[in-house]
């Protein structure tokens, strides 16, 4: 099993700023995945972190808005970028193993 | 990747078994069928995973008919705590870091 943690567990952000969310996971993993769960909503994944080379985002995320660092092989962060209140959501770090998947604590961002 | 259809929401009481039978229809060879579990505030935690007849697990109980185009969860006396909302995925389970695709689940509520 993976033990992940994330940072930090909940913030409130004015309109057009940033924030960047770490995830920390306790075994070295080739990918780390990031979501975000809308009030209501399922999870949607946002991008897929491979140490070493750049995020691969999924259709509707792009790099500018959501940059991703994979500095080595237990780190990894989100920035959401110039932030509205559209942003507002938990956003989810994962990774995977043994044919399952395991999940940070969550970060609830509230943009106002 | 493999399509799921769960319902919306159940509600049950203490003391009972509750089943959530999840419809895959698209379900490939290699895909497994795993369940999560997601309370408010929190990431998903894995359930139970299987690939066809019954698995069974100190939490839950999975069956699957031969066809596997549907699959049963099932939780023995739910006691309040297992107030959650309960995702059913299908996916390959050699290799992972695979993209999963998450519904919305089943938003159980057990009353007193």
């Amino acid at each position: 099993s993976a033990v992940i943690s994330q940072k930090p567990s909940r913030d409130i952000c004015q309109r057009g700023t940033s924030l960047t969310i770490q995830c920390q996971v306790d075994s070295q993993v080739t990918m780390m995945f990031w979501y975000r769960q809308q009030p209501g909503q399922s999870l949607t994944l946002i991008a897929t972190a491979n140490q070493g080379s750049e995020a691969t985002y999924e259709s509707g995320f792009v790099i500018d808005k959501f940059p991703i660092s994979r500095p080595n092989l237990t780190f990894s962060t989100l920035t959401v970028s110039n932030m509205s209140p559209e942003d507002s959501s938990i956003y989810l770090c994962s990774v995977q193993g043994q044919g399952r998947e395991y999940f940070g604590p969550g970060t609830r961002l509230t943009v106002l | 990747l493999a399509k799921t259809t769960q319902p919306i929401s159940m509600d049950s009481y203490e003391g009972q078994e509750v089943n959530i039978t999840c419809s895959h229809n698209n379900i490939a060879t290699n895909d497994y069928i795993t369940w999560y579990q997601q309370f408010p505030s929190q990431g998903p935690r894995f359930i139970i995973q299987g690939y066809k007849t019954k698995v069974t697990n100190e939490v839950a109980s999975l069956f699957i008919p031969a066809d596997r185009k549907s699959s049963t969860l099932s939780l023995p006396r739910v006691s309040l705590s297992d107030t959650a909302v309960y995702y059913c995925l299908v996916g390959g389970h050699a290799g992972n870091n695979r993209k999963l695709i998450w519904g919305l689940g089943t938003s159980l509520a057990v009353n007193p």
